[in-house]
C-alpha cells in the first residue's frame, strides 16, 4: 500500500517570493502522482500530474513538480507567488500496479501575504 | 463549474435524525467516489462506485449508506450520526477506475452533527 507524506500543515509566504510544498510518497511498485489545489469553499481541482516520461511537470498557472524516484519525492515549486495562489494544496499518489485510488496527504495550506 | 454538483451545501443535524447528500455529475464518468474531509487529516475514502456498482467500501460505518441508482447520481444516507462524523463530504467522479485518471470533485457538504 502506498502513503504520502506532506511535512508541512501551513507555509506563509510574501507575494512574489518563491515557494516550495513538500511531498513524500512511500511505494512498492512504480506510482502516478498528483497535484490538487482547494481554494475556500471548493472542491479540490487537479493542478499537474505525473504519469510517465519527463520528471518535470507543469501548469498552466505558474507551478510545477519534479518527481524524483530515488528520493520518492514530488515536491511543488513556483518562483513567484500571488495572492490568488492562497489555497489548500494536496498531494496524491496512486500505484501502477495496485490499488487505483489515488491516496491523498493532509494537506499543505499555502498563506500568501500582501 | 467542474460538472459535479452536491447538495446541500451545508447541512446541521440531530444525532437522530436521518438525512441525505446528494452528488450529481455531467461529465459522462464512470466512476463516482465519497470521501471525507476533516481538518487537518488526509482525505478518507469512503465508497467507490463503477458502472453503478459497488467497488469499495473502506471500513465506513454502517450509520453512512450509499446509494447508486445510476451512473450520473450517487447518494449519501445518513442516519444517527455522531458529533464526530462533523466534517466535509466530498464527492468525486472520474472516467474510470484506473490509476492515471484525474478525479474531478463537487464543492462538498459541510456537515455539522449537534
Amino acid at each position: 500500500a502506498q502513503s504520502v507524506t506532506q511535512l508541512d500543515s501551513q507555509v506563509p509566504v510574501f507575494e512574489e517570493a518563491p515557494v516550495e510544498l513538500r511531498c513524500n510518497y512511500s511505494s512498492s511498485v512504480s506510482v502516478y502522482l498528483f497535484w490538487y489545489v482547494q481554494y475556500p469553499n471548493q472542491g479540490l481541482q487537479l493542478l499537474l500530474k505525473y504519469l510517465s516520461g519527463s520528471t518535470l511537470v507543469e501548469s498552466i498557472n505558474g507551478f510545477e513538480a519534479e518527481f524524483n524516484k530515488s528520493q520518492t519525492s514530488f515536491h511543488l515549486r513556483k518562483p513567484s507567488v500571488h495572492i490568488s495562489d492562497t489555497a489548500e494544496y494536496f498531494c496524491a499518489v496512486s500505484d501502477l500496479g495496485g490499488s487505483y485510488i489515488p491516496t491523498f496527504g493532509r494537506g499543505t495550506s499555502l498563506i500568501v501575504h500582501p | 463549474e467542474t460538472g459535479v454538483t452536491q447538495t446541500p451545501r451545508h447541512l446541521v443535524m440531530g444525532m437522530t435524525n436521518k438525512k441525505s447528500l446528494k452528488c450529481e455529475q455531467h461529465l459522462g464518468h464512470n466512476a463516482m467516489y465519497w470521501y471525507k474531509q476533516s481538518a487537518k487529516k488526509p482525505l478518507e475514502l469512503m465508497f467507490v462506485y463503477n458502472f453503478k456498482e459497488q467497488t469499495e467500501n473502506n471500513s465506513v460505518p454502517s450509520r453512512f449508506s450509499p446509494e447508486c441508482p445510476n451512473s450520473s447520481h450517487l447518494f449519501l444516507h445518513l442516519h444517527t450520526l455522531q458529533p464526530e462524523d462533523s466534517a466535509l463530504y466530498l464527492c468525486a467522479s472520474s472516467q474510470d477506475v484506473i490509476g492515471s485518471v484525474e478525479a474531478f470533485f463537487g464543492q462538498g457538504t459541510r456537515l455539522t452533527v449537534v
